[in-house]
């Protein structure tokens, strides 16, 4: 159980346009999913907290309206990276929390690679 | 603040135990999380500890956490080639419904 499914797993497009990746909980509802970036060979940042059904929780330094996030059911949260430039060329990752029970923990996507050209 | 530390590199023969460390420096995390990366993979979860636990073990992999010195270890017996992958500490205030701190990662290298 505790399956999260990120789409796509990689992506390559032209500096413009604007991407967006899905993260979805398979098997659970999620009432908290989380968005990461990780640079090669360092360790995750955490970009966003987003809770179902309301604005998204932003860390000091990201951008929200460059990165857009919509949480819009207990399963489904997106994030579209708006106008992408190379600087936003990263690893993005997702993670779920099952809702309703505090001490499980956040399980993760298999990431997003993204490279604007 | 909240930081939390790790050794960047470990290389182990086949076999042998691996032990990774981590410190923290936030008395006040509550959980604690160990977390495996594989090459352009995301994060699986190999296990936590909750705070007030000095010790959990499951199969092949134990956890040792010594709140007093804020210092928790992941032990792999048998390290296999399998385990090869980059090793994420990671602490959180209240449960997985918080953010994550994470570590910036220990490189396991098994070698023959």
């Amino acid at each position: 159980g505790a399956v999260v499914s990120q789409h796509p797993s990689w992506v390559i497009c032209k500096s413009g346009t604007s991407v967006k990746i899905e993260c979805r909980s398979l098997d659970f509802q999620a009432t908290t999913m989380f968005w990461y970036r990780q640079f090669p060979k360092q360790s995750l940042m955490l970009m966003a907290t987003s809770n179902e059904g309301s604005k998204a929780t932003y860390e000091q330094g990201v951008e929200k309206d460059k990165f857009l996030i919509n949480h819009a059911s207990l399963t489904l949260s997106t994030l579209t990276v708006t106008s992408a430039h190379p600087e936003d060329s990263s690893f993005y990752i997702c993670s779920a929390h099952r809702g309703g029970q505090g001490n499980q923990p956040q399980h993760f996507g298999d990431g997003t690679r993204l490279s604007i050209l | 603040g909240e930081d939390v530390e790790q050794s960047l590199f470990l290389s182990v023969r086949e076999g042998d135990s691996s032990v990774i460390n981590c410190t923290y420096t936030d008395s006040s995390s509550t959980y604690l999380y160990w977390y495996k990366q594989e090459p352009g993979a995301g994060l699986q979860l190999l296990t936590y500890i909750f705070s007030n636990m000095d010790m959990k073990q499951d199969q092949r992999l134990t956890v040792l956490l010594n709140k007093k010195d804020k210092h928790l270890s992941l032990r792999i017996a048998d390290t296999q080639t399998g385990d090869s992958a980059i090793y994420f500490c990671a602490e959180s205030m209240a449960g997985g419904y918080n953010k994550l701190i994470f570590g910036a990662g220990t490189r396991l290298a098994v070698h023959p």
